[in-house]
């Protein structure tokens, strides 16, 4: 299956820095989806982005699937935004949907 | 509107009984996927549903374990004779689209195996 691999591991920021996680995948994908994962375990929909850049206020993703990997900028850190961040691919293949492969994670805490 | 529901929150089984998690996807979604997440691990997929065919179970870790969608809106995944490696967050998500398209997590149903 398609191997997803997130860095770094665990990244603690004092509140106010900046941030860049990142995102490698094994194989060409229909959908790339990040996440935030709260402490109460919800996963929170971040950026829907199989290829391109979005923004949503203080965060921003890339693809760049030709390479396949992805980044997810944040700026200007709160302490809201500790926990830990997903990143979760379908690979790309004919025979229709397929369930999401998660990385390990990013264990982000933000220090006030 | 409303998100995923999921029920029970949480569950405390002993070790031998069944148990049964129900899923409420966003209405009008036609996919609906079941994820088991251990602790300090990413969710893992478990079987996918397109509206009541359950259309791929590979993810699912035994014979024990279970899933339907009857209907092709809520959908059941039940854990025979539960272990404690069950013990786990069941996560259930759904999709608007068949084939592609942002999949909406529920809060998890968190079980407990004695």
């Amino acid at each position: 299956g398609i191997q997803v691999e997130q860095s770094p591991p665990d990244l603690i920021l004092q509140e106010g820095a900046n941030s860049t996680l990142r995102c490698n995948f094994s194989d060409s994908v229909n959908n790339l989806q990040w996440f935030h994962q709260n402490p109460w375990g919800q996963l929170i929909n971040l950026f829907y982005i199989p290829s391109g850049t979005k923004q949503n206020g203080r965060l921003s993703a890339t693809t760049v699937a030709t390479e396949r990997y992805s980044l997810l900028y944040i700026s200007s850190s709160q302490t809201t935004d500790s926990g830990v961040y997903f990143c979760a691919v379908v690979r790309r293949w004919m025979g229709g949907a397929d369930g999401l492969t998660f990385g390990k994670g990013t264990h982000l805490i933000i220090q006030p | 509107g409303a998100g995923v529901s999921q029920s029970p929150r949480y569950k405390v089984a002993k070790r031998g009984q069944d148990v049964a998690l129900r899923c409420d996807p966003i209405s009008g979604h036609v996919s609906l996927f079941w994820y088991q997440q251990a602790l300090g691990q990413g969710p893992e997929f478990l079987t996918y549903f397109q509206n009541e065919a359950q259309l791929d179970k590979s993810g699912l870790p035994s014979d024990r374990f279970f899933a339907e969608r009857p209907e092709g809106s809520v959908s059941t995944l039940k854990i025979q004779r539960t272990q404690q490696e069950d013990s786990a967050v069941y996560l259930c998500a759904s999709s608007l689209e068949e084939d592609r398209g942002t999949q909406y997590f529920g809060p998890g149903t968190r079980l407990l195996v004695l």
